[in-house]
């Protein structure tokens, strides 16, 4: 069974940086794109960035590009998503999630971790 | 960016109605690349309908997708009270992908 585990959430102060991971297990990682989502509180789905099953490629919202950045490590079935210059507007319950292979959707999910940002 | 436009923001209906949930695009949207989820409250999305219509894997009969270009739309036949969630579109034709606002499903 897919299984996917973010940690790495917190209370962060504007400005600050905070590393998110994502540790998947029971499928072949290096063989799927991955992506991170996020959800203020009270708030809709927003995608955040999307990375390739090597690594090669990556893709980011405009809300996010130059701060975040995605990455993976298929030897250790870990995604990430460094977070950089944090803003009050990136607090959000942030999920990683996997593609379908096929980029049709997002076919399993992490229960999420809390990033707050805030002084 | 490819702009979602849900609607209605919220549906109120009974056990065994039908619900009809649509997403507009404001620009094409290959019907490979529109997806619909379900998040009920405290919880991560789920995956129902991918490729516009196809139902994800353990996806009930009841969830049907269609469409196409602009206008698309989730059905729910026979309403369960298990149903009541909020819903998602998405497009992944184009970057940056994005979802829509959703809506609300309420049973009465």
């Amino acid at each position: 069974q897919v299984h996917l585990v973010e940690s790495g959430g917190g209370v962060v102060q504007p400005g600050r940086s905070l590393r998110l991971s994502c540790a998947a297990s029971s499928f072949t990682f290096n063989s799927y794109s991955m992506h991170w989502v996020r959800q203020a509180p009270g708030r809709g789905l927003e995608w955040v960035a999307v990375i390739s099953h090597d690594g090669t490629m990556e893709y980011y919202a405009d809300s996010v590009k130059g701060r975040f950045t995605i990455s993976r490590d298929n030897s250790m079935n870990t995604l990430y998503l460094q977070m950089n210059s944090l803003r009050a507007e990136d607090t959000a319950v942030y999920y990683c999630a996997r593609d379908d292979a096929e980029n049709l959707g997002l076919d399993y999910w992490g229960q999420g971790t809390l990033v707050t940002v805030s002084s | 960016e490819v702009v979602l436009t849900q609607s209605p923001g919220t549906l109120s209906l009974s056990p065994g109605e039908r619900a009809t949930l649509s997403c507009r695009a404001s620009q094409n949207v290959g019907s490979n690349y529109l997806a619909w989820y379900q998040q009920k409250p405290g919880q991560a999305p789920r995956l129902l309908i991918f490729g516009t219509s196809s139902r994800a894997t353990g996806i009930s009969d009841r969830f049907s997708g269609s469409g196409s270009g602009t206008d698309f739309t989730l059905t729910i036949s026979r309403l369960e009270p298990e149903d009541c969630a909020v819903y998602y579109c998405q497009q992944l034709d184009r970057s940056p992908i994005t979802f829509g606002q959703g809506t609300r499903l309420e049973i009465k």
